[in-house]
């Protein structure tokens, strides 16, 4: 299986803030990365899809980027709302893989 | 509008089979490109993918899992249903069941609210 390993785990920031979260693949994965917004109690959103691609009516502030091994998420000016936990997630192939996620907190 | 719905025990006695439902809308399980996957999060843990099925009935399973795991669909119903035998309180966890787009990028673009179930004696 291929393992996605997130970083950091937990993150703490202030309102306008520029945040990276990071996840990388053991292996190769093209640009097959998808990341994906959760808040407290509800179900997963799609942010991002195959590596830099904005969902439909997600914020532009959100952004992702990478290939291959290393990708990258970044939200260029926090929002309140914003304050949640983010999984990236590999599509290149099954068994697909979840980061263990980071949990983003208000500073 | 797409919208899934995951139904089934809350509480399940170990070594029991859990079956749950997703009953979904605003698309067809028989349209070229469509699939369905099934996705759980332990209690403060992270998500771990379960089990993938295809408009064409192509199914895929978690490494670990696969040997417990059943995914089927009944497309007349906007159905898709999971078993999960032999459980442990180790499977105790909220189950999405979730839309994946085949014909994109496979992202996993719609989820259902999640079912949470616990399993104890």
């Amino acid at each position: 299986d291929i393992q996605m390993t997130q970083s950091p785990s937990s993150l703490s920031a202030s309102v306008g803030d520029r945040v990276t979260i990071t996840c990388r693949a053991s292996q190769t994965i093209g640009i097959s990365v998808n990341w994906y917004q959760q808040r407290p109690g509800k179900a997963p959103k799609l942010l991002i899809y195959a590596a830099s691609s904005l969902q439909s009516r997600v914020p532009s502030r959100f952004s992702g980027s990478g290939s291959g091994t290393d990708f990258t998420l970044t939200i260029s000016s926090l929002q309140l709302e914003d304050f949640a936990t983010y999984h990236c997630q590999q599509s290149y192939t099954t068994p697909y893989t979840f980061g263990q996620g980071t949990k983003l907190e208000i500073k | 509008q797409v919208t899934l719905r995951e139904s089934g025990p809350a509480l399940v006695k170990p070594t029991q089979t859990l079956t749950l439902t997703c009953s979904f809308s605003g698309f067809s399980l028989s349209t070229s490109g469509m699939g369905v996957t099934w996705i759980r999060q332990p209690p403060g843990k992270a998500l771990e993918w379960l089990a993938r099925i295809d408009w064409d009935d192509d199914k895929y399973y978690s490494t670990s899992l696969r040997t417990r795991l059943t995914i089927s669909k009944d497309t007349s119903k906007n159905q898709v249903v999971l078993t999960l035998t032999n459980t442990d309180p180790v499977d105790t966890a909220t189950y999405f069941c979730a839309r994946i787009w085949l014909a994109g990028s496979l992202e996993i673009d719609h989820w259902g609210q999640g079912t949470l179930v616990t399993v104890s004696s």
